[in-house]
Order: structure tokens, then C-alpha cells, then sequence
């Protein structure tokens, strides 16, 4: 069956410092895969997607960055994090339109 | 583009009661439909989705929502709610013409069960 995991599951970063989060997908190959944020008492809002190896879509302008080196490997970045950067982030695996989700990333900006 | 409005931001249900949320979407064609369900500090878990024909839709854990075009809305409901369905619930939208299957997502609506 096709799992899909998240790490890390908390962290707490201090103001400009880097963020590496990352997600995997098993049990399928050539996934669409998708970064939402979640913050605060609010809905989730899509950040990225990708359909491919190396092939990002940027749905909103932002201090953050993904990248898909591998096929079933999505990583968000940022080189310098902003207050605003916490929330919680989830990753998701798309298949035939319905989306399966990570156990997400709980990121607080210090 | 499709959006997707859940009016009400926080409910609160007695146990054994009915619960109705509401979800509203804007979309030009006849959309995908989906509600999932966080629990505090977790992922989210489809709980039903409606792609076409019934009209009314059985998901899990008692769940069932039906779709009605001339009002464009996807109400969920449960006929009697247990405390463990305290959670937060969303209702998304995917365009059925979009082949990347990105999901539009409400703002969610927060399920507080009393005893």
C-alpha cells in the first residue's frame, strides 16, 4: 500500500536561520505531490505542487523553495525564515484527484 | 479558478445529536468533491468524496454529505455525533478539467462535542 511520511514533526527555528522539511512517498511510483500550509485558524493554502522529477509550480509568492530530486521525494525549503513561515505544513500525494496526506510538520518561527 | 467557503468557522454539538456542516463552491463545471478530517496535530483524513451519480454520498465513520448543484453547496452530515468526532473538518474542490489534481480547500469548520 503507498504510505507517505513527513519529518520532522515539530521544530522550532530561530528568525533568518535555513529550513529543510521533507517528505517521502512508498508504494508508487511517479507521484503528484504538493506542499500546503496550514497556518494559524485558517484553511490550508497550497504552496507547491510537482508532476515530475525537478518540476515545481509555485502557487503563491513566498520566502520558501521545493525542490523534487528524486520521484518519490519532496523537500520545502528556505534559506532565511520569516515570523510568518510558522505553521503547519503538510505534504500530500495526489492519485486520480484524491489527495492523501502527511502527518504534517509543526514548524514555530522564534 | 474554484473556491470553495465553509460558512461557519467553529460549531458546537451535543453528543448524540445531529451535526450539519455546510460547504459552498464555486466552480464552472460540475466539480470533484471531497471532506477530510484533522484531528489536533495531524494530517487529514478523507472522510467522503463525490465524483458523480448519487447525488448523496456514504464516507466513513457515520458521515454522509450530498451534493446539490442548483444551490452548488456539499453539505456533510452524521445523524448522531460521538465526542471523538471533535475535530476540524474541510471540504475541498478539485476542477475536474485540472489533470494535476490540485484541491481548493475551505477554511474549515471546528467541531466541539459536549457532553
Amino acid at each position: 500500500s503507498q504510505t507517505i511520511h513527513q519529518w520532522p514533526a515539530t521544530l522550532v527555528q530561530p528568525v533568518g536561520s535555513p529550513l529543510s522539511l521533507e517528505c517521502t512517498v512508498e508504494g508508487t511510483s511517479n507521484p503528484n505531490l504538493y506542499w500546503y500550509r496550514q497556518a494559524a485558524g485558517r484553511g490550508l493554502q497550497l504552496l507547491f505542487y510537482s508532476v515530475g522529477i525537478g518540476q515545481i509550480s509555485s502557487e503563491v509568492p513566498q520566502n520558501l523553495s521545493a525542490s523534487r530530486p528524486q520521484d518519490r521525494q519532496f523537500i520545502l525549503s528556505s534559506k532565511k525564515l520569516l515570523l510568518s513561515d510558522s505553521g503547519f505544513y503538510l505534504c500530500a500525494w495526489v492519485m486520480n484527484t484524491e489527495a492523501f496526506f502527511g502527518q504534517g510538520t509543526r514548524l514555530t518561527v522564534v | 479558478a474554484q473556491s470553495v467557503t465553509q460558512p461557519d468557522i467553529h460549531i458546537t454539538v451535543s453528543e448524540g445529536a445531529s451535526l450539519e456542516l455546510r460547504c459552498n463552491y464555486s466552480y464552472g463545471a460540475t466539480p470533484y468533491l471531497f471532506w477530510y478530517v484533522q484531528s489536533p496535530g495531524q494530517g487529514l483524513q478523507l472522510l467522503l468524496k463525490y465524483f458523480s451519480g448519487d447525488t448523496l454520498v456514504q464516507g466513513i465513520k457515520g458521515f454522509e454529505a450530498e451534493f446539490k448543484r442548483s444551490q452548488s453547496s456539499f453539505n456533510l452530515r452524521k445523524p448522531s455525533v460521538h465526542w471523538s468526532d471533535a475535530a476540524e473538518y474541510f471540504c475541498a474542490v478539485g476542477a475536474t478539467t485540472d489533470s494535476w489534481g490540485k484541491l481548493q480547500f475551505g477554511a474549515g469548520t471546528q467541531v466541539v462535542v459536549t457532553p
